[in-house]
């Protein structure tokens, strides 16, 4: 099974600063099958970027993703209200596992 | 467009079994596998694992392999997921989901269902 490791746990930021949060994988992760999601109190997950660098439908370009094998990154360029959620990364290559997830929380 | 929409909530004693449905519209219901997807309260998310909509093959995490099953009625546009056993660490939210990515760059989940499990 691939480990998903993200970090940081938490960010506390403010709105306009720029994010990169950060996913770790235990082994390779096949054809850059990995995923971000955003998930707010009370709501299923919100799909942001899958194959580790496209933005899903409807999502605003503030949202970027990046990363190869083992080390992904998601960055969102300027923080607004909206954005403070908790992130998970999803690898799909092999069965599929989750990270455990980071928090970005209003400063 | 697309929607997954689950049972509602149970509860149900240490030992017993719970089967949960989720009703795909909107879509070819055999075109894509559906997932379950657990969350307890606080926790993180964590597949459960999931079910080919056309064959009936699954595929299950290896901490549920021999407690949880998961079946489909084409007719119906529905999946089962039946987890037995049940313990209080698996009181969660329980989602069923599917992953178009390549095919329509999106995902899909269902509203969740609540299982507490309590004496």
């Amino acid at each position: 099974e691939i480990v998903l490791t993200q970090s940081p746990g938490t960010l506390s930021l403010s709105p306009g600063e720029r994010v990169t949060l950060s996913c770790r994988a235990s082994q390779s992760v096949s054809s850059n099958y990995l995923a971000w999601y955003q998930q707010k109190p009370g709501q299923a997950p919100r799909l942001l970027i899958h194959g580790a660098s496209s933005r899903a439908t409807g999502i605003p370009d503030r949202f970027s993703g990046s990363g190869y094998g083992t080390d992904f990154t998601l960055t969102i360029s300027r923080l607004e209200p909206e954005d403070f959620a908790v992130y998970y990364c999803q690898q799909y290559g092999s069965s599929l596992t989750f990270g455990g997830g980071t928090k970005v929380e209003i400063k | 467009q697309v929607q997954l929409v689950q049972s509602g909530a149970e509860v149900k004693k240490p030992g017993a079994s719970v089967k949960v449905s989720c009703k795909g519209s909107g879509y070819i219901f055999t075109s894509y596998h559906i997932h379950w997807v657990r969350q307890g309260p606080g926790q993180r998310l964590e597949w459960v694992g999931w079910i080919n909509t056309g064959d009936g093959d699954t595929n299950y995490s290896q901490k549920f392999q021999g407690r949880v099953t998961f079946t489909r009625d084409t007719s119906a546009r529905t999946a089962y997921m039946e987890l037995s056993d049940l313990r209080s660490e698996d009181t969660a939210l329980y989602y069923c989901a599917c992953f178009p990515y390549i095919t329509r760059g999106s995902a899909y989940w269902g509203q969740g269902t609540l299982v507490t499990v309590s004496s």
